[in-house]
């Protein structure tokens, strides 16, 4: 139990479809991040969210909209996706973003497919 | 730029075998904290350890140790006697002290445990 949940645990989804990932945290942290999960290609982070703020943007195509109602939610707004947006997304979380490193903590991912 | 180099994509062991995971690392900072993950099967990323840059000393936990090589840049990983259970994809990370806690992972060892 790593205190971070996400669902759904697997999503098939067509290229005009719309749907979202969900992500919760129960560990009373201030940060959540979004990352992607490719075959063969190391993790790559999208978006972070420190006290429900988005301080960073990696650069993601904008049919993935990120929202963070609060600390302890964070959603990944999915549109007109491409086939090789198919991954694994996973959200982490940790106590903070600042100077002093803080461990983040994952939850188990949505795998997503895109027909 | 952080880069983190893990150059054996999949080791094979017999069970109670020893292995090693290899991680190199480049970045400008002269501090740093290096992190290294466990992916089993079931997709969350489970966090094993932080490293500091300053703190060379090298550290066990059970079956798992861990050698800090600054000189070298490597933060190598060990597992004594492997079980199944050690079957996973372990990652091994970077983050410098500024920026929004970004994390450069490395590809990731994968590492299975023959019965």
């Amino acid at each position: 139990e790593t205190g971070v949940t996400q669902t759904p645990r697997h999503l098939v989804m067509g290229m005009t479809n719309k749907k979202s990932l969900k992500c919760e945290q129960h560990l009373g942290h201030n940060a959540m991040y979004w990352y992607k999960q490719s075959a063969k290609k190391p993790l790559e982070l999208m978006f972070v969210y420190s006290l429900e703020e988005r301080v960073e943007n990696n650069s993601v195509p904008s049919r993935f909209s990120p929202e963070c109602p609060n600390s302890s939610h964070l959603f990944l707004h999915l549109h007109t996706l491409q086939p090789e947006d198919s991954a694994l997304y996973l959200c982490a979380s940790s106590q903070g973003t600042g100077d002093f490193s803080y461990e983040q903590y994952f939850g188990p991912g949505t795998r997503l497919t895109v027909t | 730029a952080q880069k983190v180099t893990q150059a054996q994509t999949e080791i094979s062991v017999v069970e109670k075998e020893d292995v090693t995971l290899d991680c190199v690392y480049e970045t400008r900072d002269t501090t740093y904290y290096l992190f290294w993950y466990k992916q089993p099967p079931s997709g969350e990323l489970v966090f094993l350890i932080r490293r500091n840059s300053f703190d060379e000393q090298n550290e066990i936990s059970g079956r798992y140790s861990w050698n800090f090589q600054k000189s070298t840049s490597s933060f190598n990983f060990t597992i004594t006697a492997s079980q199944v259970v050690d079957s996973a994809v372990y990652f091994c990370a970077l983050r410098s002290p500024y920026g929004n806690n970004r994390l450069a992972f490395g590809k990731g060892n994968q590492v299975v445990v023959i019965p």
